[in-house]
């Protein structure tokens, strides 16, 4: 089992729809996550950290499951421009691994008008 | 502005070469990563940093190397060992206390195989 998985999709949806991605994790003591945005050929770029209590940045939601141990991120009024690939990223624990950032493969997203 | 910086963004290899990616970051940070991005791939931790002088290998590190001198600058080697170097190569870096904390990226380099 891969320590994060993501569905890579593509998710197509029409502008101004609301999607949701989920993001599994198999280390039930990790303890932070973010999630991050890639356009294609880009490099990563944070788009918020998931808090336990589970926290908003404008149409951006994310929430923490700890007990079944999946992260979501939902997106509101889809715009063009949210088009790109969503990395679920979870810190590793245990020994040198402390730390250490693990990526999923990415969720793409294609917002069509 | 702070940053980090890669450079090349586009080289080529050519058989039994060894080459070097350049990676310079002005944000004061204390460690720094290099990973690799296969298409339709998460990335991978090849060698990262926690401070000047110590590296610690990941978990592709075979075909490597590194060398961290400088607080601000953390080169990576793809030697002619690693035979499948064609990928996209990102340099990363998070402040002191880097453990749980988020990574910032380079802009990349995309090495090929000539």
């Amino acid at each position: 089992r891969k320590e994060v998985e993501q569905d890579p999709g593509p998710f197509n949806v029409p502008e101004g729809a609301t999607v949701a991605f989920n993001c599994t994790y198999s280390n039930s003591a990790s303890q932070s996550f973010f999630w991050y945005r890639q356009d294609c050929r880009k490099e990563p770029k944070l788009l918020m950290s998931v808090y336990s209590s589970g926290n908003e940045d404008g149409r951006f939601t994310a929430q923490l499951n700890r007990a079944s141990q999946y992260i979501s991120l939902l997106i509101r009024d889809s715009k063009l421009s949210d088009s790109a690939t969503y990395l679920c990223v979870v810190t590793a624990i245990g020994s040198s691994n402390t730390g250490k950032l693990i990526f999923g493969q990415g969720t793409t997203l294609q917002v069509k008008p | 502005d702070g940053g980090i910086t890669q450079s090349p963004k586009y080289l080529f290899r050519k058989e039994g070469q060894n080459v070097t990616l350049s990676c310079e970051q002005n944000l004061n940070h204390d460690a720094m990563y290099w990973y690799r991005q296969d298409p339709g791939q998460g990335l991978r931790l090849i060698y990262y940093s926690q401070i000047v002088n110590d590296f610690q290998k990941g978990d592709i590190a075979e075909g490597y190397s590194v060398s961290r001198e400088k607080k601000e600058s953390f080169p990576l080697t793809v030697t002619s060992a690693q035979k499948n170097p064609t990928a996209f190569y990102l340099c990363a870096s998070s402040p002191e206390g880097w453990r749980n904390q988020p990574q910032h990226f380079g802009d990349g380099t995309r090495l090929s195989i000539l």
